[in-house]
């Protein structure tokens, strides 16, 4: 079955800490990979995306990930946290050639000041 | 304009009625979707409408019913609701051209009693 996991469901970091976030995708055909982080009150917004080429992409506001297609990952990284990235962030896997989209059970960020 | 817009925002209905949510977006994309989002979970896919067309029925009960008007209206029709269908309502719109970056609306908060 197509899933998709996020393992960490809860993060607290001091600011300036570096964050990893985890994310793993269970299917054989191809993919394309997004990160959606949904700021308190504020609607889900597109963080970075993979589609084919470089697996390093970068997003908005210093993020970014990595895709390691033999561990059918998608890492979401940044050096330096802030206060601002509190947050919760959506790993999402669209089935290409479709409108599917399977989003990730969500880790929910928190940075202290 | 960036913008999808759902309405209302919050909505409280009994079990008897029969409601209609909306969501607008003049960005020209020619997808739109509809996801039910309940607390502290992903966000799950309901409906997609492809140039106007259902394209997607993710085995939604037939108490909710979508409309797409036009290409840049979506309506969810909702009738004889019940109480485990509160969640938050999200529209979300996309070009359809293969670049399947979606963009959210801020969802319509239901609570049927």
């Amino acid at each position: 079955a197509q899933s998709v996991s996020q393992h960490n469901h809860h993060v607290i970091l001091s600011e300036a800490a570096s964050l990893e976030l985890g994310c793993n995708y269970s299917y054989g055909g191809t993919v394309n990979l997004f990160w959606y982080v949904q700021y308190p009150g504020q609607h889900l917004q597109l963080l970075l995306k993979y589609f084919s080429g470089d697996p390093l992409v970068k997003g908005i506001k210093g993020f970014e990930a990595e895709f390691i297609k033999s561990k059918f990952s998608f890492n979401l990284r940044k050096p330096s946290v802030q206060w601002s990235d509190t947050a919760e962030y959506f790993c999402a896997v669209h089935f290409s050639g479709t409108y599917k989209y399977i989003f990730g059970t969500g880790t929910r960020l928190k940075v202290l000041a | 304009d960036t913008e999808v817009t759902q309405t209302p925002k919050h909505l409280v209905m009994g079990m008897t009625n029969k409601k209609s949510l909306k969501c607008e977006q003049h960005m020209g994309h020619r997808a739109m979707y509809w996801y039910k989002q309940k607390a502290k979970k992903p966000p799950e896919l309901m409906f997609v409408y492809s140039y106007e067309k259902l394209s997607i029925n993710e085995s939604v009960p037939s108490r909710f019913s979508p409309e797409c008007p036009n290409s840049s209206l979506l309506n969810l029709h909702l009738h004889a609701l019940q109480p485990e269908d509160s969640a938050l309502y999200l529209c979300a719109s996309s070009q359809a051209t293969g670049d399947e970056k979606l963009f959210f609306g801020s969802g319509t908060q239901l609570s049927v009693l």
